[in-house]
């Protein structure tokens, strides 16, 4: 079974401040993907970025980031010039290829202030 | 992007009652759809996977006799909470994977529905 570790509840930054989340993973197959998720106080789920797990390159979305550790298991994002915008719950999730359940992590309650 | 859109977004209902939440993809098909529900400030657990055609698949815990998934066509999945009690209140969120990129494209969600029941 895959497990998805967020071990940071909460966090906060300074506006325009660079921040990393971490997320750690567990699975014994070797086709998968991961991504990142953000849920802003609307509560509407928008993918925000995603790895494919054969690619060494890590994925880059305008201020997102991730680092991508495929030995260590580690799928951290990396968020630039931080928004207040960005202030939302950002949850790490697993899927393996061929598969199409998603494995949500618990999550990261991202605060940005002024 | 692709849009999953989800109704309604609120919905208060007396205790005892039925409540439907419809979850549409709006420009792809979908023969898979997945049903979630979010207890405040946790992650999303999954409930059941809606199949167009077929049963739905339930997640170990979740009572299909209280949580009735009905996929009658591509486009289109319903999730309705039958004989509603006050624990049944929470966060409803469906997703779905836009056909051509599968599910490793990532998923779609619907905008959710809080379901309060008094």
């Amino acid at each position: 079974a895959q497990t998805v570790t967020q071990s940071q509840p909460e966090m906060s930054v300074q506006e325009a401040e660079t921040v990393t989340l971490s997320c750690t993973y567990d699975t014994s197959e070797s086709n998968y993907y991961l991504f990142w998720y953000k849920q802003p106080p609307s509560r509407q789920m928008i993918l925000v970025i995603r790895q494919e797990a054969y690619k060494q390159q890590n994925a880059t979305e305008n201020r997102f980031s991730v680092n991508f550790q495929k030995a260590a298991k580690s799928f951290s994002l990396k968020i630039s010039d931080s928004q207040l915008g960005d202030t939302a719950m950002y949850f790490c999730a697993f899927i393996t290829g061929g598969g199409n359940k998603l494995t949500f992590g618990t999550g990261t309650q991202l605060k940005v202030e002024l | 992007g692709a849009v999953v859109s989800q109704h309604p977004s609120r919905v208060i209902c007396k205790s005892g009652t039925s409540v439907k939440i419809e979850c549409r993809s709006l420009d792809f098909q979908a023969t898979t759809m997945f049903w979630y529900r979010q207890f405040p400030k946790q992650s999303l657990m999954l409930m059941a996977t809606s199949n167009e055609g077929s049963k739905a698949t339930y997640e170990q815990g979740v009572e299909k006799d209280k949580f009735l998934i009905n996929h009658a066509s591509l486009t289109l999945s319903t999730l309705t909470v039958t004989s509603a009690h006050p624990e049944d209140s929470s966060f409803y969120i469906c997703s779905a994977y836009p056909g051509t990129g599968g599910s490793e494209a990532g998923a779609f969600f619907g905008q959710g529905t809080r379901l309060t029941v008094v």
